[in-house]
């Protein structure tokens, strides 16, 4: 299994503003992913971070708008850039592992983000 | 393009009961399904993960199964607990024998067990 922590947990921000989100695995994995919950709803992955390469956007989410870095097999951080109330969310990251013979999602805890 | 939905969206059951949730998807070429539990505000916690090429899973009170051909997972709770409320969250990940990584997933389906 693996270990993620997230930081910060959660934070208030002011409208224009940008927020780097931190993502710390305990092991080394390839493939990062992170996630975002609007209020009420589920998750919807919002890009793949790969070590080494530019960040893979899914439909409807820009680099402009959330810049990934990966500098290592351990490490990912988002931003999320400009932000406006429609960006208060829950991201989460989170890393694919190895437990109990299958290949497993992990997730993190989350940063409640605010946007005022 | 792979829709997930659960049912019943939410569920109010007495301290005891067995119950299930249900779980369907429209694509049938899946790598694996994965169950989760969210409690308010926070992350996720993995339940149980299915492959494709099982047909179900046991941890505890809890037993997933899986159809892939009819696009169907469910699962069983037993004895529920007060400390069973949550959002369940079912994903499905990957196309056929690739693995992704990505997970999509339903809408959660939030359970409260009354004492």
């Amino acid at each position: 299994s693996a270990v993620i922590s997230q930081k910060p947990s959660r934070d208030i921000c002011q409208r224009g503003t940008s927020l780097t989100i931190q993502c710390q695995v305990d092991s080394q994995v390839t493939m990062m992913f992170w996630y975002r919950q609007q209020p009420g709803q589920s998750l919807t992955l919002i890009a793949t971070a790969n070590q080494g390469s530019e960040a893979t956007y899914e439909s409807g989410f820009v680099i402009d708008k959330f810049p990934i870095s990966r500098p290592n097999l351990t490490f990912s951080t988002l931003t999320v850039s400009n932000m406006s109330p429609e960006d208060s969310s829950i991201y989460l990251c989170s890393v694919g592992g190895y437990r109990r013979g299958n290949t497993e999602a992990f997730f993190g805890q989350g940063t409640r983000l605010t946007v005022v | 393009k792979q829709e997930v939905t659960q049912i019943p969206a939410a569920l109010s059951v007495p301290e005891g009961e067995n119950l299930v949730l249900n779980c369907s998807f429209t694509d049938s070429a899946i790598y694996n399904l994965q169950w989760f539990r969210q409690d308010p505000g926070k992350g996720l916690t993995s339940l149980l993960l299915i492959q494709s090429s099982q047909r179900e899973q046991t941890s505890g009170r809890l037993n997933a199964s899986l159809d892939k051909s009819s696009g169907r997972s469910t699962l069983y709770i037993a004895a529920s607990q007060p400390g069973d409320s949550a959002t369940y969250l079912c994903a499905v990940s990957g196309s056929g024998s690739s693995n992704t990584g990505k997970l999509i997933f339903g809408q959660g389906t939030t359970l409260q067990v009354k004492p």
